[in-house]
């Protein structure tokens, strides 16, 4: 069966720090990977979809970026933290190919910037 | 653009009650509907879809009906527990799309 993992689970950083959040997913090849962010009013934002290796398409400009690397990895990050960046942040993935089928998500990692 | 329209909550409810959230969308084409359950300090899990429309998703006691001609995708429930507290998304994937549509989310308490 397939599983997603995403950590940390939690993370506190200052303002002007670094980030990385990694996911993987287990159990399926060539999957559709997204990053979201959840802020208070728990409306998700779509941040970033890949769709394969090395190809990320963003969703809203702001000082987040992510890779894939891996067929099965995805990674967030950034290279200086705002106060706004804080939030709870999802990776999810889908079956390729085909509208119908559903998103998977993480745990989420819950990051707060101080 | 495609849109997914959710009533605001919370939605206060006492146990056994009967549960509906209502959920609209707009979109082009023959989209796939979803509802997915957020449960406290967790990711969001698929709790029921249908692909076409008149099907009826059902999972847990919770079921829609994905009906087209209203637009509708409405969450029911005949006996709320106290374990169903979550907060609750309607969501469309455009026909052909991998980049679901979600609502804002409806927060659900039930209390004892």
């Amino acid at each position: 069966s397939q599983t997603i993992h995403q950590w940390p689970a939690t993370l506190v950083q200052p303002v002007g720090s670094p980030l990385s959040l990694e996911c993987t997913v287990e159990g399926t090849s060539n999957p559709n990977l997204y990053w979201y962010r959840q802020a208070a009013g728990r409306g998700l934002q779509l941040l970033f979809y890949s769709v394969g290796i090395g190809q990320i398409s963003s969703e809203v400009p702001q000082n987040l970026s992510a890779s894939r690397p891996q067929d099965r990895q995805f990674i967030l990050s950034s290279k200086k933290l705002l106060l706004s960046d804080s939030g709870f942040y999802l990776c999810a993935w889908s079956q390729t190919g085909t509208g119908n089928s559903p998103l998977h998500f993480g745990n989420g990692t819950r990051l707060t910037v101080t | 653009g495609d849109s997914v329209t959710q009533m605001e909550g919370p939605v206060t409810l006492s146990e056994e009650a009967f549960l509906t959230i209502n959920c609209t969308y707009t979109a082009t084409g023959y989209p796939s509907l979803f509802w997915y359950v957020q449960y406290p300090g967790e990711g969001l899990q698929l709790l029921l879809k249908a692909t076409k429309a008149d099907d009826k998703g059902s999972n847990k006691g919770f079921e829609a009906t994905y009906r087209k001609e209203t637009t509708s995708f409405h969450l029911e429930k005949g006996s709320v527990q106290v374990s169903d507290s979550a907060v609750y998304f309607c969501a469309l994937a455009p026909g052909g799309s991998y980049i679901p549509t979600f609502g804002r989310g409806t927060s659900l308490i039930v209390h004892p």
